[in-house]
């Protein structure tokens, strides 16, 4: 069964600190997709970056990065030069590219991020 | 243009009521979900519909009962709440049905509280 697990729930920093949120999967399947979403105070859920299982190529996106390493089943997320607008609960999700799944996301816990000014 | 909405945004009911969420979207995705986030923020899964068919039931209790009267919408029926169904419940859709790299586009929620 997919699982997904974010160990930190919550991280608090100061404005200018980078700070890098864990991701943890677990799969069966060698084809699969992961995901990260924010959720401001606000309440929606914003979709930020898929990553499938065949591109470990890391990416950086303006302040945000991500770091895939199938080899440790991570995929890791930071964000540089935090801002206060930055604090919100940050999901990792994980879709299987097999049936019996559903076509379904699979959700972390999320990590909280408070950033202080 | 709102691309899913959900509403209403509170919904505030007594136990026992029955109560319904609507949800709309117009992206023109085939694959539309319900997610429940309880107050740990976990979020999970409950239903999928593919074309106003029934893919996924995450063990939900059944007096959950989703209706897709088409492609487009995809509503949630709750029969004799409990107090354990307060939980922000989310709309979300996706396109395809086998497109597992796409992302869910997600409602902004409708937060539910049974007092």
């Amino acid at each position: 069964a997919q699982k997904v697990t974010q160990a930190q729930t919550e991280i608090s920093v100061v404005e200018k600190e980078d700070v890098t949120l864990d991701c943890v999967y677990e799969t069966r399947d060698t084809t699969y997709y992961l995901f990260w979403y924010k959720q401001p105070p606000s309440g929606e859920l914003v979709f930020l970056i898929r990553r499938n299982s065949f591109d470990e190529q890391n990416e950086i996106s303006g302040r945000y990065s991500w770091n895939f390493q199938k080899s440790t089943s991570s995929f890791n997320f930071t964000i540089t030069a935090s801002q206060v607008v930055d604090s919100a609960v940050y999901f990792c999700a994980l879709s299987e590219e097999h049936r019996a799944a559903g076509n379904k996301l699979t959700f972390g816990g999320g990590t909280r991020v408070l950033v202080k000014p | 243009d709102t691309a899913v909405s959900q509403t209403p945004k509170y919904l505030v009911t007594q136990m026992g009521n029955d109560k319904s969420i609507k949800c709309e979207q117009n992206l023109g995705h085939d694959t539309m979900y319900w997610y429940k986030q309880d107050s740990k923020k976990f979020l999970k899964i409950m239903f999928s519909y593919n074309n106003k068919e029934l893919i996924i039931n995450e063990t939900v209790p059944n007096r959950f009962s989703p209706k897709s009267p088409d492609k487009a919408h995809l509503n949630l029926h709750i029969n004799s709440l409990e107090l354990g169904d307060s939980a922000v419940y989310f709309c979300a859709s996706r396109h395809g049905q086998i497109e597992y790299d796409s992302p869910l586009h997600f409602g902004n929620g409708t937060r539910l509280t049974v007092t």
